[in-house]
């Protein structure tokens, strides 16, 4: 069974609308991430949560909003969807934060294509 | 500010020879975690190997590498590469006690017969 889900696996939309990335985590892990990955540039970190607060935010635009309502779900929320977001979006838990909870697992990932 | 750097894009060999993918790092902070995930198409990154301590060489999958803080560096290797080692190879930095990963370009290995 797969310990972290993300929905939808693709995703397109038009330009100037907005859409919702889901992730679900059931590994017990306390912290969350979000990574981006657009074409042919490396994993990039956006957003850490610990407890269901955020810890860190790498992302530049407000457009970017992650949503947590349960310990073990952790939504990102982009508005004004622009061409330069489409990307492949993962989702990644921890147990924890630092030292040997440092282990992140990934999701597999929803693809964005904004037209 | 932190970064991961991956000199190779893209390493091609046949099966059975040697493997040696580098990764050097920057940042200011002493407590630098080392990564390396593999990244399967279609697949989620999973995590290779990871450190934190220096001069400590650490091993997993037949794969191992060793943190030396001295030069920065975490080089990935594996005495004789297999047909299934092909897939692209992160190597992460993590210094805000493992919150966020800053990734390098990756390396694409292909393995051929």
């Amino acid at each position: 069974d797969p310990k972290i889900i993300q929905k939808p696996k693709y995703l397109v939309a038009v330009t100037g609308s907005e859409k919702i990335l889901i992730c679900e985590q059931y590994l017990g892990h306390n912290a969350m991430y979000w990574y981006r990955q657009s074409a042919k540039k490396p994993l990039e970190f956006m957003f850490s949560y610990s407890y269901q607060k955020l810890m860190d935010n790498q992302t530049a635009s407000s457009r970017f909003q992650p949503q947590s309502s349960k310990k073990n779900h952790l939504d990102l929320q982009i508005t004004a969807l622009k061409p330069d977001d489409s990307a492949t979006y993962f989702c990644a838990s921890s147990q924890g934060t630092g030292g040997n909870y440092a282990e992140q697992f990934f999701g597999p990932g929803t693809r964005l294509t904004v037209l | 500010g932190d970064s991961v750097t991956q000199t190779e894009g893209l390493v091609t060999l046949t099966e059975g020879l040697p493997v040696m993918l580098n990764c050097t790092y920057q940042t200011i902070y002493s407590n630098a975690f080392l990564f390396w995930y593999v990244h399967y198409l279609n697949e989620s990154p999973w995590l290779l190997l990871r450190s934190s301590t220096d001069n400590k060489r650490t091993e997993h999958q037949g794969f191992h590498a060793t943190l030396h803080k001295s030069s920065s560096s975490f080089h990935l290797q594996k005495s004789s590469a297999q047909l299934s080692d092909s897939a692209l190879y992160y190597c992460a930095l993590s210094v805000w006690g493992g919150r966020a990963l800053i990734f390098g370009t990756g390396t694409t290995v292909s393995v051929s017969p």
